[in-house]
């Protein structure tokens, strides 16, 4: 089976840093990618692991424990426009994309 | 290139009805995906191509719903005998290399009464 968790709600404040985790148990694995998507648009692509370990660009950090089953989404300097829903997603073997249910991020001022 | 389209933007239809959604990936790449989300979820696989071959199709997906991608290039969902828990948003997405993301379109946003 396949399952993926993460928070469904968070909240913060503007110029705060915000935490979203994500855990997986999946049949196959790939990578892990992280989306952005503001209500009625897009997925936006954030960041991919593969390996274990932190990837780091600009304000969004990504982090990746396989043997875990673990990974986070670290957004520093929060503006109100990071107020959005971000997706956790699994790369199965056969390269579709396994999402979580998203989790909703509201910054206020 | 705009990046991956999607047509129509909204549909509404009534119960019973077929409905037909396009894609039209970016040029280059050669693999493309449809989703579908649900308000409050995350996207669900339907379904898979690389160039014009359908390699995979989720096992959730009815005998109503039927892709194609007869050129490799743009594709399209055929909803067949439309229900009303048909209704969701449905996402295209295109990829000529995994590791370096997939692009998703704006979305078909099905709404069956």
């Amino acid at each position: 089976g396949q399952n993926i968790d993460q928070p469904t709600e968070m909240t913060a404040t503007e110029g705060a840093i915000v935490q979203i985790n994500c855990t997986y148990q999946t049949s196959g694995f790939n990578g892990l990618f992280w989306y952005q998507q503001h209500a009625g648009e897009a997925p936006t692509f954030l960041s991919y692991n593969v390996l274990d370990g932190l990837e780091e660009k600009g304000r969004f950090s990504s982090f990746l424990s396989r043997s875990k089953g673990y990974s986070y989404l670290l957004l520093k300097e929060l503006q109100m426009k990071d107020s959005a829903s971000y997706l956790c997603a699994v790369r199965h073997n056969t390269d579709k994309l396994i999402f979580g249910t998203g989790t909703r991020l509201q910054v206020f001022p | 290139d705009t990046g991956v389209s999607q047509d129509p933007r909204h549909k509404i239809t009534k119960r019973g009805q077929n409905v037909t959604f396009r894609c039209d990936p970016i040029s280059e790449h050669n693999r493309l995906y449809w989703y579908r989300q649900t308000l409050g979820q995350g996207p669900e696989f339907l379904t898979y191509f690389q160039n014009e071959a359908q390699l995979e199709k989720s096992r959730l997906l009815s005998d109503r719903f039927s892709a194609e991608r007869p050129k490799g290039s743009f594709s399209t969902l055929e909803i067949q005998r439309t229900e009303q828990g048909d209704s969701a948003m449905y996402l295209c997405a295109s990829t000529s290399n995994p590791s370096e993301g997939y692009t998703f379109g704006s979305g078909t946003r099905l709404t069956v009464v």
